[in-house]
């Protein structure tokens, strides 16, 4: 059972390039997010995703796309690569016991260190 | 949401009883507890989670002050594997609560 699945992990790219993050979910879990974490920052929520066909905003989206074609993966896009956006990023997953529920326990991929220069 | 507070270090000895605390002194009678840990370049792991009662799992226990303004983890004999940064959640019930909202956590220090 691989859980939750980053590809790839590790990336460098030029200011003003593009890409994707891929993550993919092998639990049938309903709820898809996408986080960053900067040294002493903690992690922060860029989108998520309560379902196929349906993304949302978390807390810090500028910069960034997402889309969940299929129930299994949620893409994040980086449209024009910044500096700024040099950090590690992580896919996490979530079943929920009801619509809801506060005890829904996220299940998160080993992340993907991205570099801007 | 609620937030939490946690110290920003804490340092203990191999095969001793860790105690974590986190404040939440602005908790809703329907948030949840959770727990989790990040181990050195690894991603975050679920330990443990909890409304009102004390809960135990095989990684840890988790203490709920009887106001629940307060809760600590307890990890009963610590390992040098321990030694990560452990994040003290509130997750609520209702509305359109969907996301998780990560602190600066506690980072723990293991000596052998």
């Amino acid at each position: 059972n691989a859980g939750v699945t980053q590809t790839p992990k590790f990336r460098v790219l030029k200011t003003g390039q593009s890409m994707t993050l891929l993550c993919a979910q092998d639990m049938n879990h309903e709820y898809m997010y996408w986080y960053r974490q900067d040294p002493g920052m903690g992690l922060r929520l860029i989108h998520y995703s309560v379902g196929e066909g349906t993304t949302a905003k978390g807390e810090v989206p500028d910069g960034y796309n997402v889309s969940r074609l299929k129930k299994q993966n949620f893409l994040l896009g980086l449209e024009s690569a910044a500096p700024s956006q040099t950090s590690v990023y992580f896919c996490a997953s979530s079943y929920h016991e009801a619509p809801t529920s506060g005890a829904n326990v996220l299940t998160f991929g080993a992340g993907s260190r991205l570099t801007v220069l | 949401d609620a937030k939490t507070t946690q110290p920003n270090s804490m340092e203990s000895n191999e095969e001793e009883p860790v105690h974590l605390p986190c404040n939440h002194s602005t908790i809703s009678g329907t948030d949840y507890i959770h727990w989790y840990r990040q181990l050195p370049s690894q991603g975050p792991e679920y330990v443990i989670h909890g409304l009102t009662s004390n809960v135990n799992n095989r990684m840890a226990s988790l203490a709920i002050a009887e106001d629940r303004k307060s809760s600590t983890l307890i990890l009963h004999r610590a390992t040098l594997r321990d030694a990560a940064v452990y994040y003290c959640i509130l997750r609520s019930s209702g509305g359109s609560n969907y996301k998780l909202t990560f602190g600066k956590g506690t980072l723990l220090t293991v000596n052998p």
